[in-house]
């Protein structure tokens, strides 16, 4: 089974371009989260989906960023317009629901993302 | 409020020796589950271990062990017979039904170098 599946691996961009992370989680996952990893802030979860909906989104840092989720195959994370402190990376993560609190999560490779 | 709080930013340990990781949860969910992930320097998120707020034994896996207490509400994931492999970053993280969502809590981690 192939595992979750993030693209790109790596972005390079300049500040004020508009960077689109995608997302395809494993098959048969219902939830689905976005994380940023950063040195000085750690793990930070920005938002997650429950079959397809967005559940909390609280952790979005800004209107610069946005997510969708217009199927249980496929999710992106935009952020418009990129700022340097925005380099990051960036990981997707997929996992069962069903009231299951057993089901953990399993990560993409990520996506480290560079703003210049 | 849930929390998950890992105390010791850095460890280091002997080769063949075995270490404790430690992780203190706070939740008032009854129901929760309590996991353990490893980030190697590669970057990938990987899955240790888990353990439910209603399991009577202590969970394990290979040379992973997690030392649950309820009642203290601590977590601590044990590595015996640590090998150079084990050089990483190691998260613990909580799931809990809070207001109907099922979103993981992490820590800021703990890093582990072996030492040869």
């Amino acid at each position: 089974d192939a595992g979750v599946i993030q693209s790109p691996r790596h972005e390079v961009t300049e500040m004020g371009q508009e960077v689109t992370l995608r997302c395809k989680p494993i098959s048969g996952h219902n939830s689905l989260f976005w994380y940023r990893q950063t040195m000085m802030r750690g793990l930070e979860l920005l938002i997650y989906f429950n079959n397809n909906v967005p559940i909390d989104d609280s952790g979005m840092p800004e209107d610069r960023f946005s997510a969708k989720m217009p199927n249980a195959s496929f999710s992106t994370l935009k952020i418009q317009p990129s700022e340097p402190r925005d380099s990051a990376v960036y990981f997707c993560a997929s996992s069962r629901l069903a009231g299951g609190l057993s089901y953990e999560q399993y990560f993409g490779p990520g996506t480290r993302l560079t703003v210049t | 409020a849930q929390k998950i709080t890992q105390t010791q930013p850095g460890m280091f340990v002997q080769e063949k020796e075995a270490v404790t990781l430690d992780c203190t949860y706070d939740t008032s969910d009854p129901s929760y589950g309590l996991f353990w992930y490893k980030q190697p320097s590669s970057g990938e998120m990987i899955f240790l271990i888990y353990q439910g707020s209603y399991d009577q034994q202590n969970a394990t896996e290979g040379r992973y062990s997690l030392n649950f207490q309820k009642a203290r509400k601590s977590a601590n994931l044990v590595i015996s017979a640590s090998q150079l492999g084990d050089s990483a970053m190691y998260f613990c993280a909580m799931r809990a039904p809070t207001s109907g969502t099922y979103k993981y809590i992490f820590g800021t981690g703990t890093r582990l170098k072996v030492l040869a």
